[in-house]
């Protein structure tokens, strides 16, 4: 079974500039999860989808980021301008359902603006 | 609003021998979840508790659930270098159990 995929996996930026994340969930997974992750802390949920529906975006600093996963399927994140402090790996996960929700992460990508 | 915290932050062991972190919450959780996650890598589910005083086991791990269900802990007995990393809980962020908020993470190194 394919886990969930994430590109890129690396991304360099300047201030100011826009930055896209993608995630392909794992197949059949209707619930998917943007996280931020700085170093050395926990995962923080961003948004929360079941299906094409963002359900839970509270964490989500809509004046710079959206997201959006339009056929219930593979996600985007975009960030747009870059601030330094947004530099941090942002992870994808997704469960099969908000019942059985054991959390499958992606490889993150990792984010440096510099 | 919820909040999930872990001790220790850092532990270090010597191969062989046990260790455990323990996670607190703030409020009663419906439930918790355990992930490891390895330098360099991304967090992979280890287990979910649900019942109040439960404890599960796995292989040398084991995961205990609070009676109260407002604190876990997991125990590795005799360590291996493959148990390094760091481990986070996780609670619900509310009622529902949908969104979950991670603790800051134990970061465990087993020297050999």
């Amino acid at each position: 079974e394919a886990g969930v995929v994430q590109s890129p996996r690396y991304k360099i930026i300047e201030k100011k500039q826009p930055v896209a994340f993608w995630c392909n969930p794992i197949s059949g997974h209707n619930t998917l999860y943007w996280y931020l992750q700085n170093l050395g802390q926990g995962p923080e949920l961003l948004i929360r989808y079941e299906n094409e529906e963002a359900v839970d975006d509270s964490q989500l600093p809509k004046d710079r980021f959206s997201a959006e996963r339009l056929k219930g399927v593979d996600s985007t994140l975009k960030i747009q301008p870059a601030e330094l402090g947004d530099s941090a790996v942002y992870l994808c996960a997704s469960s099969l359902d908000y019942h059985v929700n054991e959390q499958f992460f992606g490889p993150g990508t990792r984010l440096t603006v510099l | 609003g919820q909040q999930v915290m872990q001790i220790p932050q850092y532990q270090h062991v010597q191969e062989g021998e046990d260790f455990t972190t323990y996670c607190n919450s703030s409020t009663t959780l419906s439930n918790i979840q355990w992930y490891k996650q390895r330098p360099g890598g991304h967090p992979v589910f280890l287990i979910q508790l649900v019942k109040s005083g439960e404890v599960k086991k796995q292989k040398r791990l084991t995961f205990q659930f609070g009676e109260a269900k407002k604190n876990s802990s997991l125990h590795i007995t005799a360590t291996q270098t493959t148990d390094v990393g760091t481990y986070f809980c996780a609670g619900p962020k509310d009622n529902y159990g949908q969104n979950f908020v991670f603790g800051p993470g134990t970061r465990l190194s087993v020297l050999p």
